[in-house]
Parts: structure tokens; sequence; C-alpha cells
């Protein structure tokens, strides 16, 4: 089944505590993208990679690092977690040449 | 992009049609309109999307007034599973580019039982 998979669903940790947020996609989509979710902002992409090795900055990078490595896996790091990432967060994926996004299953991020 | 304009919330009997409004006046000739939907806390998922003509597939049909303006959403027989905040997102095509998607407040659709 085309997918795009991440873990954990649900993480509790404590500010400053480094964590790691893994995403996985199965349909060999070179395009590969992070999004946070907060009530009243919507939907804002954090970073995005447009293929292995190329990542760049979307609109709220500040606190977020990322890395292609490899075509299928496009991990978000958290070095140093604080309150203010308490979030909703959505891993993306699609072919360069379309439109239609896929979007994982999201993971909520407490940080206390 | 352009900017959308959606009702913040909509209600639809079980079994009946639903149809979302988006406006979209300032759009663009090549622009697209796309609909995603976000089921309560989870991914967004994509839904349809059309340039001027309409569009159907088998989760719905998009009605692109002549004008290009605004559009319906329609989903033919609401479910249930049916309930959830729906995207108008109104954007050039992307073809090799890096755009993103930019999501509105959407309409908030409750189908009723």
């Amino acid at each position: 089944e085309a997918q795009v998979t991440q873990n954990p669903r649900y993480l509790i940790t404590v500010t400053g505590k480094k964590l790691t947020v893994t995403c996985s996609q199965n349909m060999n989509h070179e395009y590969m993208s992070w999004y946070r979710q907060d009530p009243g902002l919507g939907l804002r992409q954090i970073y995005y990679s447009m293929n292995v090795e190329v990542t760049d900055k979307g609109d709220v990078p500040e606190g977020y690092k990322v890395s292609r490595k490899e075509k299928r896996n496009f991990p978000l790091i958290l070095e140093s977690p604080s309150p203010n990432q308490t979030s909703l967060y959505f891993c993306a994926s699609r072919l360069l040449d379309t439109d239609t996004q896929y979007f994982g299953p999201g993971t909520r991020l407490t940080v206390l | 992009d352009a900017k959308t304009t959606q009702p913040p919330s909509m209600d639809c009997a079980e079994g009946r049609a639903a149809n979302l409004p988006c406006n979209h006046s300032t759009i663009s000739g090549n622009e697209y309109v796309y609909w995603y939907r976000q089921i309560h806390s989870q991914g967004p998922q994509y839904i349809i999307h059309g340039l001027k003509n309409n569009e159907t597939n088998e989760m719905a049909s998009l009605i692109i007034t002549e004008d290009r303006k605004s559009s319906t959403l329609i989903l033919p027989h609401a479910t249930l599973r049916d309930t959830a905040v729906y995207y108008c997102i109104v954007r050039v095509g992307v073809r090799w580019g890096a755009q993103k998607l930019v999501f509105g407040q959407g309409t908030r659709l409750t189908i009723n039982p």
C-alpha cells in the first residue's frame, strides 16, 4: 500500500532533550516536506527536500533540522526542543512533476 | 497564489449531496483549483483539482464557473466519514517546482445522521 509513515505518533518530552521524528514513504517520491499545524495558524511548512541531499527551508525552519540521505526517508530533528514547538507535525511527499501531495498520519509532540 | 474564501462551517444530511463553495475572484489563467480535506487531526487528503473544466473522480466532482472566479466541490452522497475540514487552494501548477501548499482555514463540514 502506498503510504507515508511517521514515528512516533505521539511524543511527550522535556525542554532541551534532542528528538527525531522519522518519516518514510514507499512511493519513490522525489519531493518530501514537513509541516506543523497549530490552532488558528493552519499548516505551515518547516523544511522541504526536492531529492536526496537537497533540502531547503520553508516558512518556519527555526529550531529544526532535516536530512535526506535516502530517497524514502526524511527525518525531522529537534536538537533542543522548546515548548513553542509543541504542535501537530505532518510529513508529506509527492512526485516532482505532480501536485498531489500525500500526507502522513501526523505526530503530536508536546514539549514540557 | 490567489486568495480563496470559504464559509467557516456547513452541515449536510447523510446521504445527501454536500456542495462546498469556494470564491477565488483573483485567480489567474495558469492557476489551478485544488481541494484537500482533513479528517480530525489526520493528515490532509487530496480530493480533486482542475483548471477550467469540470472534473470528477471517485471521491467528488469539481465545478468551476466559466469566469473561474468560484468553484464548488460536490460530494454526491455524503456519509458520516466525510465529516472533515475541506480546504480550497488555488495555485500555479507545480511542474518541477518547489512550491508548497498553502492551507487556509477551510470549511468544517459536518455530516449529520
